[in-house]
């Protein structure tokens, strides 16, 4: 079956600890996004990407980082200069970005501080 | 801008119908509808495009009144499985926000038997 699947479930930072999320989709869609949820909150959205080896800033860009090798795959990095990173990640596709194209979404990563 | 939605929670009985709104104050071009179960990925309902159409999906159906920046999400005769938060996704089409969605901060709908 078609699908995003995102690593780790669950995963602890420690202090100025780089860690890297995972996010891969078998859907051959064009576009994909990263979006951070903090609780009792809506989607704030962190990089998204059109095309292979392009990608935008979002709304809360700073203290994260991303790459478009390969249109399958979308890892997102948490940076040490992430002050606040404790939040559920989501990473979701959609076949072309366009106001028609709805967003399949994987089942997050739940990032902690240690 | 990020789009608000009312109520920000609602109780229902099963069976109750029940309306989520979703403000925007810039133009519009769709609305998406997503509905997020607690600890899981957000789940795509519909989406409504410039033009006012009303959709549908079993009991859920939606409007969009482009004029007043607005979509309303209706759930009719709720069910036990409608409980969940509901998010609204805006998009100003590409020449305003290069064919992104921002969000909402969500409705709390919980239906009880």
């Amino acid at each position: 079956d078609g699908g995003i699947t995102q690593s780790p479930k669950y995963l602890f930072r420690k202090e100025g600890q780089n860690v890297t999320l995972s996010c891969e989709q078998n859907l051959n869609h064009d576009a994909m996004y990263w979006y951070r949820q903090d609780p009792g909150q809506g989607l704030r959205l962190i990089y998204y990407s059109q095309i292979v080896n392009d990608f935008q800033k979002g709304d809360i860009a700073e203290g994260y980082s991303v790459s478009r090798e390969k249109k399958e795959s979308f890892p997102l990095t948490v940076t040490s200069a992430q002050k606040n990173p404790t939040a559920f990640y989501l990473c979701a596709s959609s076949l072309e970005t366009g106001p028609s194209q709805p967003q399949h979404f994987g089942d997050g990563t739940r990032l902690s501080i240690l | 801008q990020q789009p608000v939605q009312s109520p920000q929670a609602v109780i229902l009985r099963e069976g109750e119908d029940a309306v989520i709104n979703c403000s925007s104050s810039k133009a519009l071009y769709s609305v998406h509808w997503y509905r997020q179960k607690h600890g899981e990925a957000p789940v795509f309902l519909m989406i409504l495009l410039k033009g006012g159409e009303q959709k549908g999906h079993e009991k859920i159906s939606a409007s969009f009144n482009e004029k007043k920046q607005q979509s309303s999400l209706y759930l009719t005769a709720s069910q036990l499985s409608y409980s969940g938060t509901y998010f609204c996704g805006t998009e100003g089409g590409r020449e305003t926000s290069g064919s992104r969605l921002t969000f909402g901060e969500g409705t709390q709908l919980t239906v009880n038997p």
